[in-house]
């Protein structure tokens, strides 16, 4: 079955401790790949987005992730994280093989910084 | 408003009744889902419209469960006869309909069923 799998459930770091958030997916074929943030109380939004080229995306608040065909992966990382990136992080895949698509996302990841 | 409206933003109903929640994409975006969220479960694909094709049903849990999405605009997620563990967040999201298109999400409808 088609899906994105992120490993970790619940991290918990203190500040300035470097962050990386796992993220697999099981298509073949040309995906699209994002991650999702959601903050206490507010709405989800777009962290980044990989579409092509550079397989290292730079996003909002100093996020960034890598994409590793090789290893169907996109991992998040921020080499420093604050009190302020506590929040929820979802990874996500749109497939462009077909004529329709969907987002299908990963569980999501729930990080608590430390202050 | 200029971003996706959701309502009601809570709703507090009895087991066995039915429930109608709505969703108001951005104006001008094409594609419009439903996910369901519940804590430890991630966001749960329901349903998805693109334009005038079928919509993407294969998320919904039951017979349940049906939505529909009146000219191209407004969607009804509507759960018949609903059970406890039908509460959740209903979250909609809309787009551009391209391949590459960022999700705007509204701030869901909280569903508890008692």
């Amino acid at each position: 079955a088609q899906s994105v799998s992120q490993h970790n459930h619940h991290v918990i770091l203190s500040e300035a401790a470097s962050l990386e958030l796992g993220c697999n997916y099981s298509y073949g074929g040309t995906v699209n790949l994002f991650w999702y943030v959601q903050y206490p109380g507010q709405h989800l939004q777009l962290l980044l987005k990989y579409f092509s080229g550079d397989p290292l995306v730079k996003g909002i608040k100093g996020f960034e992730a890598e994409f590793i065909k090789s290893k169907f992966s996109f991992n998040l990382r921020k080499p420093s994280v604050q009190w302020s990136d506590t929040a929820e992080y979802f990874c996500a895949v749109i497939r462009t093989t077909s004529g329709t698509y969907k987002y299908i996302f990963g569980t999501g990841t729930r990080l608590k910084v430390l202050a | 408003g200029a971003g996706v409206s959701q309502s009601p933003s809570n709703k507090v109903t009895e087991k066995g009744k039915d429930v109608e929640l709505r969703c108001d994409p951005i104006s001008g975006h094409t594609a419009l889902y439903w996910y369901r969220q519940s804590l430890g479960q991630g966001l749960e694909f329901l349903i998805y419209f693109q334009g005038n094709s079928a919509p993407d049903k294969s998320g919904l849990p039951s017979d349940r469960f049906s939505a529909e999405r009146t000219g191209g605009s407004v969607s009804t997620l509507t759960i018949q006869r609903t059970q406890q563990e039908d509460s959740a967040v209903y979250l909609c999201a809309s787009s551009r309909g391209q391949e590459t298109g960022e999700l705007f999400f509204g701030e869901g409808s909280r569903l508890t069923v008692l």
